[in-house]
C-alpha cells in the first residue's frame, strides 16, 4: 500500500501569509495526487487534482506542484476562510490513501 | 443539484453489525465509481472502500477487509456499506463520496461528498 506523509501536521499563520504544505508518497505516484480542504464540521472539498490542476470554483491563490514522490500545496496569500485542515490523497493505486492532514490555524 | 445523503449511523456494541446507506440524486449514478471514507473523532480521513459503476469491482482498505462489504443498487440510486464485527476503532463519521476521473490526465478524485453519518462502537 502507498503511504502518504504530510508536513507539517499543523501551522500557525496570519492573513496574507504565503503557506506551503508538503506531501510525500512512499513510492512514485506520477501526478496522481489530489488536495482537499476540510472546514470544521464539514465534508472535504477538492482543491487541486492531478497535482496541479485547480478544482472547479477554487480561488487562484491555491496552487499545486510536484510529481513522483514529492508534492506541494501553496496558498499565496492566506485568507480568513482558508483556516482549515488540508489533506493530500493519492489515486495512483486503487487503494486510495490520504495523508494525515495539515491544520492551518490563525496566528 | 448533485446530492449525497448518508444514513444508518448509530451506537453499536463491539462485535455488532450496522448497515450504512447513501442516497444520491442529481447525476447518473451508474456512471460513477463510489467510495466510503471515514474520519474518527479529531483525526484525519481514511479511505475505506470503493465500488465500480456496475458494482463488479470492489476495493477495501486492509483495516476493514473481511469485515465490511460495499454494494450498490443502481435502480435505487443507493450505495451501501455492511459493517460486521465492529470494533471501537471503527468509531467515525462515515462519508460517501463520488469518484471522478479527469479525462485528460486520468487522475481520480472524490468530487462530491455527503455530510456524513456517525458510527459509534462502544459498550
Amino acid at each position: 500500500d502507498i503511504q502518504m506523509t504530510q508536513s507539517p501536521s499543523s501551522l500557525s499563520a496570519s492573513v496574507g501569509d504565503r503557506v506551503n504544505i508538503t506531501c510525500r508518497a512512499s513510492q512514485s505516484i506520477s501526478i496522481y495526487l489530489n488536495w482537499y480542504q476540510q472546514q470544521p464540521g464539514k465534508a472535504p472539498k477538492v482543491l487541486i487534482y492531478a497535482a496541479s490542476s485547480l478544482g472547479s470554483g477554487v480561488p487562484s491563490r491555491f496552487s499545486g506542484s510536484g510529481s513522483g514522490t514529492d508534492f506541494t500545496l501553496l496558498i499565496s496569500s492566506l485568507q480568513p476562510e482558508d483556516f482549515a485542515t488540508y489533506y493530500c490523497q493519492q489515486s495512483y493505486s486503487s487503494l486510495y490513501s490520504f495523508g494525515g492532514g495539515t491544520r492551518v490555524e490563525i496566528k | 443539484e448533485v446530492q449525497l445523503v448518508e444514513s444508518g449511523g448509530d451506537l453499536v456494541q463491539p462485535g455488532g453489525s450496522l448497515r450504512l446507506s447513501c442516497a444520491v440524486s442529481g447525476f447518473t449514478f451508474s456512471s460513477y465509481e463510489m467510495n466510503w471514507v471515514r474520519q474518527p473523532p479529531g483525526k484525519g480521513l481514511e479511505w475505506v472502500s470503493s465500488i465500480s459503476g456496475r458494482g463488479n469491482t470492489l476495493y477495501y482498505a486492509d483495516s476493514v477487509k473481511g469485515r465490511f462489504t460495499i454494494s450498490r443498487d443502481n435502480a435505487k440510486k443507493s450505495l451501501y456499506l455492511q459493517m460486521n464485527s465492529l470494533r471501537a476503532e471503527d468509531t467515525a463519521v462515515y462519508y460517501c463520496a463520488r469518484g471522478r476521473i479527469e479525462m485528460a490526465t486520468k487522475d481520480y478524485s472524490m468530487d462530491v461528498w455527503g455530510i456524513g453519518t456517525t458510527v459509534t462502537v462502544s459498550s
